[in-house]
């Protein structure tokens, strides 16, 4: 069974860098048949993805965050990391990793989901 | 445009068929998954592809895609299908998108 847990502080000054990161047990980042990916939520909205990166390491940012977010696969521990920089309290919100079928661009696995809050 | 447009709430009798729309230029190319969310829980897939289901969810759902419209349509609504439905699918840039959500209320 494929699992997906996020970790990292709840909390982020303003201005400062979020990093979080994801392990994954049941499956290997390695796999060729799916990406890695981040999704945020802030509260009472909807669903925003962030970026994914494949096996290979090479990545798709969303285009509107693209200047602010790396995200960074580590094999040996079997984890996927996200690094936003530069963050606002408008960045505030549940963050998930997930799975992603590369086939058909699903989501299929989901964690628990982290929230993170911006404020000083 | 690089968006996919979902009505903000829909209701539905229990024991009837409902229908969510997720709209996109995107859609005439790529197909629409869907998700659902309840309260304070991860999204889960509901329908990925052409029209499949993940293992263990009910065949209620389904999924269907016609021009610039996607849907999925759940027969004979339970109370437990109450939640917020996403669609997502991607653009010709290889961007991700999801849609709004709708948020299905059970009469």
């Amino acid at each position: 069974q494929v699992q997906l847990q996020e970790s990292g502080p709840g909390l982020v000054k303003p201005s400062e860098t979020l990093s979080l990161t994801c392990s994954v047990s049941g499956d290997s980042v390695s796999t060729t048949s799916f990406y890695w990916s981040w999704i945020r939520q802030p509260p009472g909205k909807g669903l925003e993805w962030i970026g994914y990166i494949f096996y290979s390491g090479s990545t798709n940012i969303n285009p509107s965050l693209k200047s602010r977010v790396t995200i960074s696969l580590d094999m040996s521990k079997n984890q996927f990391s996200l690094k936003l920089r530069s963050v606002t309290a408008a960045d505030t919100a549940v963050f998930y990793c997930a799975r992603i079928a590369a086939t058909v661009d699903a989501f299929d696995i989901w964690g628990q989901g982290t929230m993170v809050t911006v404020s000083s | 445009s690089s968006e996919l447009t979902q009505d903000p709430a829909v209701s539905v009798a229990l024991g009837q068929t409902v229908r969510i729309r997720c709209q996109g230029d995107s859609l005439r190319t790529y197909h629409a998954n869907w998700y659902q969310q309840k309260p304070r829980q991860a999204p889960l897939l509901v329908i990925y592809g052409k029209n499949n289901r993940p293992s263990g969810i009910p065949d209620r759902f389904s999924g269907s895609n016609s021009g610039n419209t996607a849907s999925l349509t759940i027969t004979g609504t339970q109370a437990e299908d109450e939640a917020d439905y996403y669609c997502n699918s991607r653009d010709s840039s290889g961007t991700l998108l999801f849609g709004g959500g709708t948020k299905l209320t059970v009469l």
